[in-house]
């Protein structure tokens, strides 16, 4: 069974701290994809990252990094120097094959306010 | 401009109605994915469709119906028979369904049952 847990709810943190949300998953697959999303106050998902399940390397886009491990089953993702418009709720996903398609399974996402 | 639409974005039912939720997509995509999200919840697959004139039961199929006659339009019914369809709608498209490529959002339909 795929499955994705984000344990934390809900986080506020004051403008310019670090922050990192966290993301575990399971899968019995040995190739798989994951992804990060963002959903904003206007309600779309906005698409961040995806990485391999061969690819551990860290990943870096500006303020935003990713720590892939799989030895801990973990893809946690961190926002330095955070700003009031990194305010949204993320979304942490495991794509895995069912009946001939590649489809998402979601975790429940953590809301992260920043606080001017 | 490529992307995904949904229309409309507020949708207010009245008990007994069957709504029809649109999403289409200029992307050239050919699978077509409908998720529902409830508040404090993850996005929650509903139906989806690798092709045209074929879709897919997704986890909560129960009470959602589906077309996919075009390749650019997958239109959701929400029918009578849906117990609780008050929710978020969130619509996605991706480029081959047999790949893992991405799956890209639409700006998604709050429906409201009065």
């Amino acid at each position: 069974a795929q499955k994705v847990t984000q344990a934390q709810t809900e986080i506020s943190v004051v403008e310019k701290e670090d922050v990192t949300l966290d993301c575990v998953y399971e899968t019995r697959d040995t190739t798989y994809y994951l992804f990060w999303y963002k959903q904003p106050p206007s309600g779309e998902l906005v698409f961040l990252i995806r990485r391999n399940s061969f690819d551990e390397q860290n990943e870096i886009s500006g303020r935003y990094s990713w720590n892939f491990q799989k030895s801990t089953s973990s893809f946690n993702f961190t926002i330095t120097a955070s700003q009031v418009v990194d305010s949204a709720v993320y979304f942490c996903a495991l794509s895995f094959s069912g009946a001939g398609s590649y489809q998402l399974t979601f975790g429940k996402g953590t809301k992260l306010s920043v606080i001017p | 401009d490529g992307g995904i639409t949904q229309s409309p974005k507020y949708l207010f039912r009245k008990e007994g109605q069957n709504v029809t939720l649109s999403c289409e997509q200029n992307l050239n995509h050919d699978a077509m994915y409908w998720y529902r999200q409830d508040p404090g919840q993850g996005l929650r697959l509903i139906y989806y469709s690798q092709i045209v004139n074929d879709f897919q039961k997704g986890d909560i199929a129960e009470g959602y119906s589906v077309s996919r006659e075009k390749k650019e339009s997958f239109p959701l019914t929400v029918t009578s028979a849906q117990k609780n369809p008050t929710a978020f709608y969130l619509c996605a498209s991706k480029e081959w369904t047999g790949s893992t490529d991405t799956q890209y959002f639409g700006p998604g339909t709050r429906l409201t049952v009065l």
